[in-house]
């Protein structure tokens, strides 16, 4: 299975409310990165967060990370119409000479106005 | 700063048949990377080259390579075509590599018949 999973696959919410996605993988990183994509601009980087680091903030979106736990999540609050599309994590995992970037399968959100 | 640019954006090929796609980075990016996205594996990372050197690479058969040139365009060649390589090629670049914010190109929209 992936590295980064994803949760959950889909969510629904009204236009306003906050959404929450997590991720979840299984070995150590350097740093985990939140990239949104959809068809009109294409993957798009949202923020990056070293492994020494528990929460970052970027306007409207807060990311945590969690290492004991191997998990992440990403909050956008008050939600747009723009913000529909498709996030996943991003993991660089930590190797002894190199590094691999693994993305996980993807949250789709979707805005009801 | 102009975005990264990838060429050609669309390509239908044959089986058996090999390819070249091109890649331009952000002027003073040093790091390429290229993904492979498909709906049935997600995006998986090919290889980084950074500074004309392949740095790391991702688990994909010796059908596909790479390379950079010195001014950090990079293209991507995969001979022997199958089927299954039938995807969305996506360039990034970045400053230095995975610890930085990567930035993506459109996409090569690959068709092998």
């Amino acid at each position: 299975s992936q590295q980064g999973e994803e949760d959950p696959q889909a969510l629904s919410i009204q236009e306003g409310e906050n959404a929450t996605m997590n991720c979840s993988y299984k070995t150590s990183i350097n740093n985990l990165q939140w990239y949104r994509q959809n068809s009109g601009r294409g993957l798009v980087h949202l923020i990056l967060i070293r492994s020494n680091e528990r929460e970052k903030h970027s306007g409207r979106l807060r990311v945590t990370l969690d290492t004991s736990k191997k998990s992440s999540s990403l909050l956008i609050t008050a939600s747009r119409a723009a913000d529909t599309a498709s996030y996943f994590c991003a993991t660089d995992v930590v190797r002894s000479s190199a590094s691999k970037i693994i993305f996980g399968s993807g949250t789709r959100l979707s805005i009801r106005p | 700063k102009a975005g990264v640019t990838q060429t050609p954006r669309y390509l239908i090929k044959t089986r058996g048949q090999q390819v070249t796609l091109s890649c331009s980075p952000i002027s003073g990016h040093r790091s390429v990377s290229w993904y492979q996205q498909t709906p049935g594996q997600g995006l998986q990372f090919l290889f980084e080259y950074f500074s004309e050197t392949q740095r790391n690479k991702g688990n994909f058969p010796g059908r596909f390579s790479g390379r950079q040139f010195s001014n950090s365009r990079s293209e991507m060649n995969v001979s022997t075509l199958e089927l299954g390589d039938s995807a969305l090629y996506l360039c990034a670049s970045s400053l230095e590599g995975h610890n930085y914010e990567q930035y993506f190109g459109p996409g090569t929209r690959l068709t092998v018949t």
